[in-house]
């Protein structure tokens, strides 16, 4: 049962334009979600993230949108650059009631994106 | 600051054999994760431990175990190896006990296990 679902392997854009990668959940106890960002032979790194009480977040060239009523939620990169082309995974986190805490992440399939020039 | 340190990075092995990875977290982080990435299911959640205590686990089979040290440092091991169990393990380490923060989950760069 995938609870995070990103239902585009691979995505490819031209470098200066907008790279639109999309991630679906089931679980309507998320409330937290990430977006990693993996290179070959390299462990994820956390790209940007969103609280479920908010509806976007900006950090430079990445802005992330939730709309939890679709639970639903999209990566926007602008513009794209040929650094930028890696495997990207949404994650999800939920609290956990009897620990307390929110520290396991349910993650997508991944979608490898491809900027080219 | 050191990074997320795995060892091994790559081995093999063979069916029906027992495999421990090791794990060094970032200095002062206490809760080490393990996940395990396939090709088509991507990263999945074997389990967390927070001092010395497994606080979380995922849906992965009694063959795969793991605990950690008052070190911090953490092992995982999965005996009776099956061909499924090729993968790529990656350890991830945090600092306080959990989300929501700006993503304070900091991965390893994995060990990859191909069981022949």
């Amino acid at each position: 049962d995938q609870q995070v679902k990103q239902n585009s392997p691979s995505l490819s854009v031209q470098e200066g334009r907008i790279s639109i990668l999309n991630c679906d959940y089931t679980n309507s106890m998320f409330d937290y979600f990430l977006w990693y960002k993996k290179y070959p032979a390299e462990g994820p790194t956390f790209l940007i993230s969103i609280s479920s009480i908010k509806d976007k977040n900006e950090d430079g060239r990445f802005t992330v949108f939730l709309n939890k009523s679709a639970k639903h939620l999209s990566l926007h990169i602008v513009p794209s650059q040929p650094g930028d082309s890696a495997v990207y995974f949404c994650a999800a986190s939920a609290l956990n009631l009897n620990t307390g805490t929110a520290s396991k992440l349910t993650f997508g399939t991944g979608t490898r994106l491809q900027v080219t020039l | 600051k050191a990074g997320v340190t795995q060892t091994p990075r790559y081995l093999i092995k063979t069916r029906g054999q027992q495999v421990t990875l090791s794990c060094s977290p970032i200095s002062g982080h206490r809760s080490v994760s393990w996940y395990q990435q396939t090709p088509g299911q991507g990263l999945q959640f074997l389990f967390e431990y927070f001092s010395e205590t497994q606080r979380n686990k995922g849906n992965f089979p009694g063959r795969f175990s793991g605990r950690q040290f008052s070190n911090s440092r953490s092992e995982m091991n999965v005996s009776t190896l099956e061909l499924g169990d090729s993968a790529l393990y990656l350890c991830a380490s945090m600092k306080r006990g959990g989300l929501p923060s700006t993503g304070e989950l900091f991965f390893g760069e994995g060990s990859r296990l191909t069981v022949l």
